[in-house]
């Protein structure tokens, strides 16, 4: 089965500050990738998925942006972080009509 | 937005069954019942699902309705560490460009009592 690294596990940055969350996959081959991002006491939100290098697709405007330079690597960043940017970032993988793999998350705080 | 009703809490004792139900009266032809749970802080991990035949895995069982239109995940021996968070999620077998639409709702809270 796959394995979804995610790290850091917790963050705390300031206001205006830059961000860069790096997941990695292991145990598949050209997977789907996902960022999710649940706030406190809410479901989770779906807010990047990629279907392969370089292609990166989003469901909602945001202060974020994602990259995938290598096939299981997802990375999601921001230059300026914003209050409302706090919450648990997940990275998932999955395929057509398989199951997908969430990571252990990062609970980012802004502050 | 999510596809599916579920309950916002339920309790079950340690040891006993437990039936958590998940209503999808919308759901097409072409789309599985998937359950997953998210224990506090932890990503969801994914538990079962099906089409349209009940399902049995080593995690649990999955009832599907005739019509399709609900469904039950079973615990069969509830332990202290199925405290969770359980989703019941719809989705089409195919969905086209890769993406993924795995649209979490609020999900049921499970806990189990001592």
């Amino acid at each position: 089965s796959q394995t979804i690294h995610q790290w850091p596990a917790t963050l705390v940055q300031p206001v205006g500050s830059p961000l860069s969350l790096e997941c990695t996959v292991e145990g598949t081959s050209n997977p789907n990738l996902y960022w999710y991002r649940q706030a406190a006491g809410r479901g989770l939100q779906l807010l990047f998925y990629s279907v392969g290098i370089g292609q990166i697709s989003s469901e909602v405007p945001q202060n974020l942006s994602a990259s995938r330079p290598q096939d299981r690597q997802f990375i999601l960043s921001s230059k300026k972080l914003l209050l409302s940017d706090s919450g648990f970032y997940l990275c998932a993988s999955g395929k057509v009509r398989t199951e997908a793999f969430f990571g252990q998350g990062t609970r980012l705080t802004v502050v | 937005d999510a596809k599916t009703t579920q309950p916002t809490s339920m309790d079950c004792a340690e040891g006993r069954a437990a039936n958590l139900p998940c209503n999808h009266s919308t759901i097409s032809g072409n789309e599985y019942v998937y359950w997953y749970r998210q224990i506090h802080s932890q990503g969801p991990q994914y538990i079962i699902h099906g089409l349209k035949n009940n399902e049995t895995n080593e995690m649990a069982s999955l009832i599907i309705t005739e019509d399709r239109k609900s469904s039950t995940l079973i615990l069969p021996h509830a332990t202290l560490r199925d405290t969770a968070v359980y989703y019941c999620i719809v989705r089409p077998a195919y969905s086209g460009a890769g993406s993924y639409q795995l649209t979490f709702g609020k999900g049921t809270k499970l806990s189990v009592i001592p």
